[in-house]
C-alpha cells in the first residue's frame, strides 16, 4: 500500500495563478483533510471531507476550494494564488470506524507563491 | 479558540537524558488525544494516542504519554533519548462533539546533542 500521496512535491507559483494539489489514499477511508503548516503555527485544517461528494470548512478555508468527487481522491484548488498562501500542505485520511480515529499523512507540498 | 497549547517551542536535551514535551487542552467535554512526530522534510506520524482507558499510554521508539483530566494535559515523556530523536513533535486532540475535528498544537522542536 502506498497510503497517502500528494501530487506535486513542489511548486512555485506567481501571484494570480491558479493551481490543483492532488491527495490520493488507497486505504479506503471515508474522511480527507487538507492542512497547512506554517512556521510557528502548527497545522491548521483548510477543508475536509467526511465521504465521497461531500467537503466542509475548516478552520482557514478562505483562498481555497476542494473537490471529493471520488472516495480515494481529495482535490486542494488555488483559484487565484498570493504570497499568503506560501506553506506547506498536508492531506491526511482517517477511517470511519470507532476505535481508530488517527490520521495518516501524506510527504507534504511545498507550496512557494512569489 | 486554541485547544491545544504546547508550552515548549524548542526542547534541546542531551543524548540519553530524559525528556518531557508538555501539552495542555482546553475542553468541555470528552476528548481523544495524539501525539505526532515530524522528521525533516517528511509528513506526520503517530507515536501514540489515548482513546480511553488506561491514562498511560506507551507508543512507538519508548514514548508513553499521560493522560491527566483534572490538568487537561497530555505529556509525552522518554527516559533516554537518541539522536534519531530530534524532530518536531506535535500535541493533537479531537473532541467528542466535533465530529472529525482534529485540532493540532504549534509543535515542540526536539533537538538531541551528541
Amino acid at each position: 500500500n502506498a497510503g497517502v500521496t500528494q501530487t506535486p512535491k513542489f511548486r512555485v507559483l506567481k501571484t494570480g495563478q491558479s493551481m490543483t494539489l492532488l491527495c490520493a489514499q488507497d486505504m479506503n477511508h471515508e474522511y480527507m483533510y487538507w492542512y497547512r503548516q506554517d512556521p510557528g503555527m502548527g497545522l491548521r485544517l483548510i477543508h475536509y471531507s467526511v465521504g465521497e461528494g461531500t467537503t466542509a470548512k475548516g478552520e482557514v478555508p478562505d483562498g481555497y476550494n476542494v473537490s471529493r468527487l471520488k472516495k480515494q481522491n481529495f482535490l486542494l484548488g488555488l483559484e487565484s494564488a498570493a504570497p499568503s498562501q506560501t506553506s506547506v500542505y498536508f492531506c491526511a485520511s482517517s477511517p470511519a470506524e470507532t476505535g481508530t480515529y488517527e490520521q495518516y499523512f501524506g510527504p507534504g507540498t511545498r507550496l512557494t507563491v512569489t | 479558540a486554541q485547544s491545544v497549547t504546547q508550552l515548549d517551542s524548542q526542547v534541546p536535551v542531551f543524548e540519553e537524558a530524559p525528556v518531557e514535551l508538555r501539552c495542555n487542552y482546553s475542553s468541555s467535554v470528552s476528548v481523544y488525544l495524539f501525539w505526532y512526530v515530524q522528521y525533516p522534510n517528511q509528513g506526520l506520524q503517530l507515536l501514540l494516542k489515548y482513546l480511553s482507558g488506561s491514562t498511560l499510554v506507551k507508543g512507538i521508539n519508548g514514548f508513553e504519554a499521560e493522560f491527566n483530566k483534572s490538568q487537561t494535559s497530555f505529556h509525552l515523556r522518554k527516559p533516554s533519548v537518541h539522536i534519531s530523536d530530534t524532530a518536531e513533535y506535535f500535541c493533537a486532540v479531537r473532541r467528542s462533539n466535533t465530529g472529525n475535528q482534529f485540532y493540532f498544537g504549534t509543535g515542540t522542536s526536539l533537538t538531541v546533542i551528541p
